[in-house]
């Protein structure tokens, strides 16, 4: 069974640090991984997907790798700002009996101190 | 805003409650789903909808009853719920690998 786990649960950092969030699975075996934000009691907006043949991926100040063999991934934030606080979920698309199903993490939440 | 709707924003029910969740997407997708977040726990999927056909429901009790009328609506039927149900339940919708998500809907369980 497919686990995703992200470590810390929280962070907290300065304005204009550079930070890394990871992610961690147990099986190889994914089609894809993607990076979501969450702010409080919002639904989820995708930040960054990686398919399984790709190494990393970027989008501004975002970027985003992928070592499927080693079953990592790691979010890479460069110059945060304080509007970048949220919980961050990655999650890994797998088979699933026919279909294909996400499963997440449970985040880590980022605080950002102007 | 994702395209992906959902009403109402918040609810608080008891138990003996019937209640129901709304979810439409402006999108086109085909395929729509329903999670569960739940404090300090993953997102949990419970059901999978492609083109207005249930082709997944990951052993979620039936007093959590889906409907799925066309490919832009879906309904999530409570009744007889436990407080334990209590929880964020997000919409999202799909055409190919990337998911969009609905701003959820806050139910507690009284």
């Amino acid at each position: 069974k497919q686990e995703v786990t992200q470590i810390p649960a929280a962070l907290s950092v300065p304005e204009g640090e550079n930070l890394v969030l990871n992610c961690s699975f147990t099986d190889s075996a994914i089609y894809n991984l993607q990076w979501f934000r969450q702010d409080p009691g919002k639904g989820l907006t995708s930040l960054l997907l990686i398919q399984s043949s790709q190494r990393e991926q970027t989008s501004g100040r975002l970027n985003a790798s992928l070592d499927k063999s080693s079953g990592r991934s790691t979010l890479y934030i460069a110059a945060s700002q304080p509007g970048d606080s949220a919980t961050y979920l990655c999650a890994v698309r797998v088979p699933n009996f026919g279909n294909e199903k996400l499963t997440f993490g449970t985040g880590t939440r980022l605080t950002i101190i102007p | 805003e994702t395209g992906v709707t959902q009403t109402p924003r918040h609810l608080v029910m008891g138990m003996t409650n019937k209640k129901s969740l709304k979810c439409e997407q402006h999108l086109g997708h085909n395929a729509m789903y329903w999670y569960k977040q739940s404090a300090k726990k993953p997102l949990e999927l419970m059901f999978v909808y492609n083109f207005k056909e249930q082709t997944e429901n990951n052993s979620v009790p039936s007093r959590f009853s889906p409907e799925c009328p066309n490919s832009s609506h879906l309904f999530l039927h409570l009744h007889t719920l436990q407080p334990e149900d209590s929880a964020l339940y997000l919409c999202a919708s799909s055409h190919g690998y990337e998911q969009y998500f609905g701003p959820g809907t806050r139910l507690t369980v009284t």
